[in-house]
């Protein structure tokens, strides 16, 4: 079955730098794009950056564009989320999700698979 | 950028009870408008795609209708498993985007 684990979460210091990884497996992973969201506490869920399945399509929310990064590595059925210049907002929870549809250029949804999520907090 | 605007933001009802969720985009979206279902420390679930189209597994109870820029998702029957927060989310244009929830409660 479709399973996704994120990883790389913790406490972290405004301006400094963490990197998310999300474990993909039970699917063809490089076939789907993929994408990164997040859950503030008390907020809803906010999308922050996309990639599609051959790495040709990048895309970001205004909030994290130049300070977050997407890749992945097919080989390794791994997506990544870099993120440097960190601040408090961007406390959450971040998920990965996979793109419902194979092969697609720039993939905007709909999400059908989700990890479980894991905390960044950003805190002095 | 589509600004997606769900109402109402909390909502109690009772087992049985049939609730219906609003879900209105700042512009035509066709019918690129997904529902999905999240509760607390779970994954959130697709349930609907493309306005109506119910995910395999999810319950027929569930029922997703319109087009352009005005969407409903109804429970028809709810059961103690619905009660959760449910979001819609714009597949039109990136960025893509949701509201901002909808918390089902038990009365």
């Amino acid at each position: 079955q479709v399973q996704l684990v994120e990883s790389g979460g913790g406490v972290v210091q405004p301006g400094r730098s963490l990197r998310l990884s999300c474990a993909a497996s039970g699917f063809t992973f490089s076939n789907f794009g993929m994408h990164w969201v997040r859950q503030a506490p008390g907020k809803g869920l906010e999308w922050v950056a996309v990639i599609a399945y051959d790495e040709g399509h990048k895309d970001y929310a205004d909030s994290v564009k130049g300070r977050f990064t997407i890749s992945r590595d097919n080989s390794k059925r791994q997506l990544y989320l870099q993120m440097s210049g960190l601040r408090p907002e961007d406390t959450a929870v971040y998920y990965c999700a996979r793109d419902l549809f194979e092969r697609v250029p720039a993939p905007d949804g709909p999400l059908d698979y989700w990890g479980q999520g894991t905390l960044v907090t950003v805190s002095s | 950028d589509i600004q997606m605007t769900q109402s109402p933001s909390s909502l109690s009802a009772s087992v049985g009870d049939r609730v219906t969720i609003t879900c209105r985009a700042s512009q035509s979206i066709s019918s690129f408008l997904n529902w999905y279902q999240h509760k607390p420390g779970k994954a959130p679930k697709l349930l609907i795609h493309l306005a109506s189209s119910l995910r395999s597994g999810v319950p027929s109870r569930f029922s997703g209708s319109g087009s352009g820029t005005d969407f409903t998702l109804s429970i028809s029957s709810l059961q103690p498993e619905d009660f959760a927060t449910y979001y819609c989310q714009q597949s039109f244009s990136s960025p893509i985007s949701f509201g901002q929830g909808t918390r089902l409660e038990i009365k």
